[in-house]
């Protein structure tokens, strides 16, 4: 009964590959969103995404691409990775504003 | 945009003991204020919240404060056990789904 789940847990890849992690929430949410958080722990948004419509798009390089199937999923794809998208990626959820619930994210190690 | 503050970066207290943490915000039109605990390997997990109508609220041993017009808020923690060690996140939002987080406070109840 996980309110919201990420697949993988752990990515281990090469330089140049390209990824996705996919992430679920069975809470009835409208609002997903998809967070890095660096090393030094720091939060940070990347996408937001209300009843399948983008509606928050910071400032992240074209490489990734969030793609929400359905109000249950949103998606994230990753082109041609770079050694500075090591991190770890939160999927979020929340009932159209306000309250966040995170995934158990996604630690992305690129070599 | 929104620039969030915390303070301090680590905190280390006896079990028994109180925790406060500050956050400072910039953006006056900021109107939700949620407190987030990660504990290791684990998503951020939403204890408290504020919303800017509301000076203070309590939820058992913890309670945040916000003082609007110094632009900040301040979560206190009570009688603290071994558990309560995590690292801690505020975070500001005018919009209710762009959130800003502070650096985070890594806290250590000693036992």
């Amino acid at each position: 009964d996980t309110a919201v789940s990420q697949t993988p847990k752990y990515l281990v890849t090469q330089m140049g590959n390209d990824k996705s992690i996919k992430c679920e929430q069975n809470l009835g949410h409208d609002t997903m969103y998809w967070y890095k958080q660096d090393s030094k722990k720091f939060l940070k948004i990347m996408f937001s995404y209300n009843n399948k419509e983008l509606i928050i798009n910071e400032t992240v390089p074209n490489r990734f691409s969030p793609k929400s199937p359905d109000k249950a999923h949103l998606n994230l794809h990753i082109n041609s990775l770079e050694l500075g998208d090591s991190a770890v990626y939160f999927c979020a959820s929340s009932p159209s504003t306000y309250e966040q619930y995170f995934g158990p994210g996604t630690r992305l190690t690129v070599t | 945009g929104e620039n969030v503050e915390q303070h301090p970066s680590t905190l280390s207290v006896q079990e028994g003991d109180s925790a406060v943490i500050k956050c400072t915000y910039s953006d006056s039109a900021s109107n939700y204020f949620p407190w987030y605990k990660q504990e290791l390997g684990k998503g951020p997990q939403l204890i408290i919240d504020i919303r800017s109508n509301v000076g203070e609220k309590k939820d058992q041993r913890i309670a945040v404060t916000l003082n609007k017009t110094a632009k900040h808020f301040s979560l206190h923690i009570t009688e603290t056990q071994p558990e309560d060690s995590a690292v801690y996140f505020c975070a500001a939002s005018s919009t209710g789904n762009q959130f800003y987080f502070g650096t985070g406070t890594s806290l250590t109840v000693i036992p």
